[in-house]
């Protein structure tokens, strides 16, 4: 959905070094998601923020950490990359219809590679 | 806990034949159900949801899923596959009430054959 972006769409780093991903959108949501996938575990949630003031841990938030720089923006960072947290990387947002329920919109993914 | 199975890890169909890919799911309070497609190289692209209402559901590509509280089930159906159909297909289940923390299933990957 080009409503949500994330740059860059591919990184190779080295083990130890910071890196940064980032996801903007236009949708206009609140709530926005970081998530890994890997091969045969499916998605799993890494960091999601309700609001720039409201930030949460995931399933497997280790490792990582994350920046609400304003309503459209999320960023996801790893502070001394790892081999293992070599995947797939979503961004996603979310609206809430009232009385309907909430769905997750997601960005393209980056794919990142640790060595 | 909530959780999502997907049994096939991977599923061959020819084109032109149907194909239901099969979802159950765990989960303890009302669930919204939905089904994401991913296509080789793309990012996530929801099919259809589920929230309340008609257990029949039709989506985007014409795909459609039935809700089976009684199977807690929700199985993904087309009656005739086209070979842009080739993907990676994820269930997920989210609370029908308060915070939408989905969970995922494993992901059945899809490939057509001529």
């Amino acid at each position: 959905d080009a409503d949500v972006t994330q740059t860059p769409r591919n990184r190779i780093t080295k083990t130890g070094k910071r890196i940064m991903l980032e996801c903007s959108q236009t949708k206009g949501h609140d709530r926005m998601y970081w998530y890994r996938q890997d091969p045969g575990l499916g998605l799993r949630l890494i960091y999601y923020s309700f609001d720039v003031k409201d930030i949460n841990k995931g399933e497997i938030s280790d490792g990582y950490s994350v920046s609400r720089q304003a309503q459209a923006k999320f960023s996801l960072s790893l502070e001394s990359a790892i081999p293992n947290q070599t995947a797939l990387y979503f961004c996603a947002t979310s609206d809430i219809l009232s009385g309907v329920g909430e769905t997750q919109y997601f960005g393209p993914g980056t794919r990142l590679l640790v060595l | 806990a909530q959780s999502v199975t997907q049994p096939d890890i991977h599923i061959t169909v020819s084109e032109g034949a149907s194909l239901e890919l099969r979802c159950n799911y765990s989960y303890g309070a009302t669930p919204y159900l939905f089904w994401y497609v991913q296509s080789p190289g793309q990012g996530l692209q929801l099919l259809l949801k589920y929230f309340s209402g008609d257990t029949l559901v039709q989506g985007i590509k014409g795909f459609e899923a039935e809700f089976k509280r009684s199977q807690s089930s929700f199985n993904l159906r087309k009656p005739s596959v086209h070979w842009s159909d080739a993907a990676e297909y994820f269930c997920a289940v989210g609370a029908a009430k308060g915070f939408q923390k989905l969970v995922f299933g494993t992901g059945t990957r899809l490939l057509v054959s001529p």
